[in-house]
């Protein structure tokens, strides 16, 4: 298994600009998320997906939208890109987000906006 | 969320055992303790989970006094390797975690 991939790994946006962050798990987990983390903090949730369709907002959603479209699958979009967004974004899964489940993470993407 | 507090840093000598204490007073009783551990440019990875008493893996060992509001993370013998950012997160399970800032810990050759 390749657990759980991310792509691009850093990305340069000038602001304003649109981009899509990819993320992709082949666990078949039910449960995935989006976090960001900037330098010194811990990650603060962004959006989460209970499963196929179903979507919902996390700690810090402004500026994000996510779709689920397939279980595999939960791309992080960011619609108009601030200097704000500059940040590591980390995608997560796990199988239900049931208990004594843990997160398995990717390896992130690194997002600068000029 | 319960929320946790923990120490900002720590220092440790190679080969010593390391315990990182980390607090959560508002603790619920459907909620589980769970540490990751993040080194630098990675995603947290876990390391060890409890809910009460003592958990040992090959990793780490989880100490739980009996008020849960408490826990302590305890490394053996640690190396240059476990030097890393711990995270310790108390919830009910693993969606909607909240991260605070973790404790730094830095092993000295």
């Amino acid at each position: 298994n390749a657990g759980v991939t991310q792509t691009p790994k850093f990305q340069v946006l000038k602001t304003g600009q649109s981009m899509t962050l990819q993320c992709a798990q082949d666990m078949n987990h039910e449960y995935m998320s989006w976090y960001r983390q900037d330098p010194g903090m811990g990650l603060r949730l962004i959006h989460y997906s209970v499963g196929a369709g179903i979507t919902d907002q996390g700690e810090v959603p402004n500026g994000y939208n996510v779709s689920r479209s397939t279980t595999e699958d939960f791309p992080l979009r960011l619609l108009s890109a601030a200097p704000s967004q500059t940040s590591v974004y980390f995608c997560a899964s796990s199988p239900g987000g049931g208990q004594q489940e843990t997160q398995y993470f990717g390896p992130g993407t690194r997002l600068l906006v000029l | 969320l319960a929320k946790t507090t923990q120490p900002i840093s720590m220092d440790s000598y190679e080969g010593q055992e390391v315990n990182i204490t980390c607090s959560h007073n508002n603790i619920a009783t459907n909620d589980y303790i769970t540490w990751y551990q993040q080194f630098p440019s990675q995603g947290p990875r876990f390391i060890i989970q409890g809910y009460k008493t003592k958990v040992t893996n090959e990793v780490a060992s989880l100490f739980i006094p009996a008020d849960r509001k408490s826990s302590t993370l305890s490394l053996p013998r640690v190396s240059l390797s476990d030097t890393a950012v711990y995270y310790c997160l108390v919830a009910p399970g693993a969606n909607n975690l909240f991260f605070g800032t973790g404790t730094r810990l830095t092993v000295i050759p």
